[in-house]
């Protein structure tokens, strides 16, 4: 069945460090991909989105790309800020629509 | 706009016992998912319900069943509780089915069983 797989944690980096978390997919067909963040004391908030291949999506400078030959969508920042301090989740709907994985959650803590 | 409420906030059940979790969607969204979310684990899919019917379900067995109002607001149920279904129940509402759309979860609630 389809899954997400997504980098351990947790994460630590210094302010302004330049942030990747991994996340691979397998999926039958072309599944829609997501990052959603949870941010301390607050509920899951969709980050950014792609619908199809070689789709960027981009939020708050962060960014992933929808790489189907490699079936990736790795989230990236250039400079993190302290603010960024969460738990990140990759998540993959299917072709269909009405089924959905998310991976374990990688958290970062970003120090100043 | 009032987002995705759920209540109770916490819920403390024994084994055995039947538990009844409720979720109002945002306003205007007719689609409904619910997830469970063990601790230091990712979001696992139970269901999805739009217009009142099951439009999807999860790798959960039938003693978790759910039901969606016509003012879209929804019920998850869980039978026969078990330990392992202690976790975080989370609620989530879409503007409408189909593919690529966002979802705008709630805050949860923690169900303890002992």
């Amino acid at each position: 069945g389809d899954s997400v797989t997504q980098m351990e944690g947790p994460v630590t980096l210094s302010e302004e460090a330049f942030l990747t978390i991994n996340c691979t997919y397998t999926a039958t067909g072309y599944p829609s991909l997501f990052w959603y963040v949870q941010y301390p004391g607050e509920g899951l908030q969709l980050l950014l989105k792609a619908t199809k291949a070689d789709d960027k999506g981009s939020n708050k400078g962060f960014e992933a790309t929808y790489r189907k030959e490699t079936t990736s969508f790795h989230l990236e920042k250039g400079s993190v800020q302290v603010s960024d301090s969460a738990v990140y989740f990759c998540a993959l709907s299917d072709w269909t629509g009405n089924q959905f994985y998310f991976g374990t959650g990688t958290s970062l803590t970003v120090i100043p | 706009e009032t987002g995705v409420t759920q209540s109770p906030t916490h819920l403390i059940k024994t084994r055995g016992q039947q538990v009844t979790l409720r979720c109002s969607s945002q306003s205007g969204h007719n689609t409904v998912s619910w997830y469970q979310q063990a601790l230091g684990q990712g979001p696992q899919f139970i269901f999805q319900y739009y217009r009142e019917e099951e439009n999807g379900r999860g790798n959960f067995p039938p003693r978790f069943s759910g039901l969606q109002f016509p003012n879209y607001s929804s019920e998850l149920n869980v039978n026969a509780l078990e330990l392992d279904d202690s976790a975080l129940y989370l609620c989530a509402s879409s503007f409408q089915l189909g593919v690529g759309n966002e979802q705008f979860f709630g805050p949860g609630t923690r169900l303890t069983v002992l």
